[in-house]
């Protein structure tokens, strides 16, 4: 258990619909981290947070946001979402930006 | 874009071999990371070594890094079942904090 914590586990849903995915990093952890993983793009950085604020930004749609709250929990919200849009959605946390990354077990998004 | 690629893409051993896998890369990087991945579940953070690193061992791993050739390998050593997953090396660049994964190596351990 790497202590990130991430709801749900699984969402299916249909094309053009908004959901949101929640992660809840490792305690003492203050940076955020949100990858997109599907067979054919592999792993893919989407975006990070620092203590709240925007710190990096990857190959994140603009149909895609996301941010951290004063708790420092992290949502990322994904809206009119097409078929590709299915994939495994990671959060992950470090201590510090650019350090080890701890892993949550993933929200696997089916979009129908 | 993925800036480590890893080789090869898949290896299958027996159980008590050794495997090794590379990683290539572009970019001047800050750190280079390996993580492990059993099927469809989160990555596993394994070993991080820094530029100035040459080698580093954890356990059964060993992993060295070679910045003028842009590239670092992993190798575990007598390996088990357990090992079965795939493994992502990961860069962060010199001068930014996101990391780029290259696209994995399969391990099969046979037992």
């Amino acid at each position: 258990d790497s202590g990130v914590t991430q709801t749900p586990k699984h969402l299916i849903t249909a094309t053009g619909q908004r959901v949101t995915l929640r992660c809840s990093p490792r305690s003492g952890d203050l940076s955020v981290y949100w990858y997109q993983q599907s067979l054919d793009q592999g792993l893919q950085f989407l975006i990070q947070y620092y203590n709240g604020e925007e710190r990096a930004k990857g190959n994140i749609l603009e149909r895609f946001s996301a941010q951290q709250f004063p708790d420092l929990h992290s949502e990322l919200n994904l809206s009119s979402l097409e078929l590709g849009d299915s994939a495994l959605y990671f959060c992950a946390s470090s201590v510090v930006g650019g350090g080890e990354q701890y892993f949550g077990p993933g929200t696997r998004l089916t979009v129908t | 874009s993925q800036q480590g690629e890893e080789d090869p893409q898949a290896l299958s051993i027996q159980e008590g071999e050794n495997a090794t896998m590379n990683c290539s890369y572009k970019t001047s990087i800050n750190n280079l990371q390996w993580y492990r991945q059993n099927s469809g579940r989160g990555l596993v953070h394994l070993i991080l070594i820094r530029s100035n690193e040459r080698e580093k061992h954890s356990g059964r791993l060993r992993v060295t890094l070679d910045t003028s050739k842009k590239s670092s390998s992993l190798l575990i050593t007598a390996s088990r079942a357990a090992d079965t997953a795939s493994y992502f090396c990961a860069t962060r660049p010199a001068d930014d904090y996101k990391l780029s994964f290259g696209a994995g190596t399969t391990v099969t351990v046979r037992a």
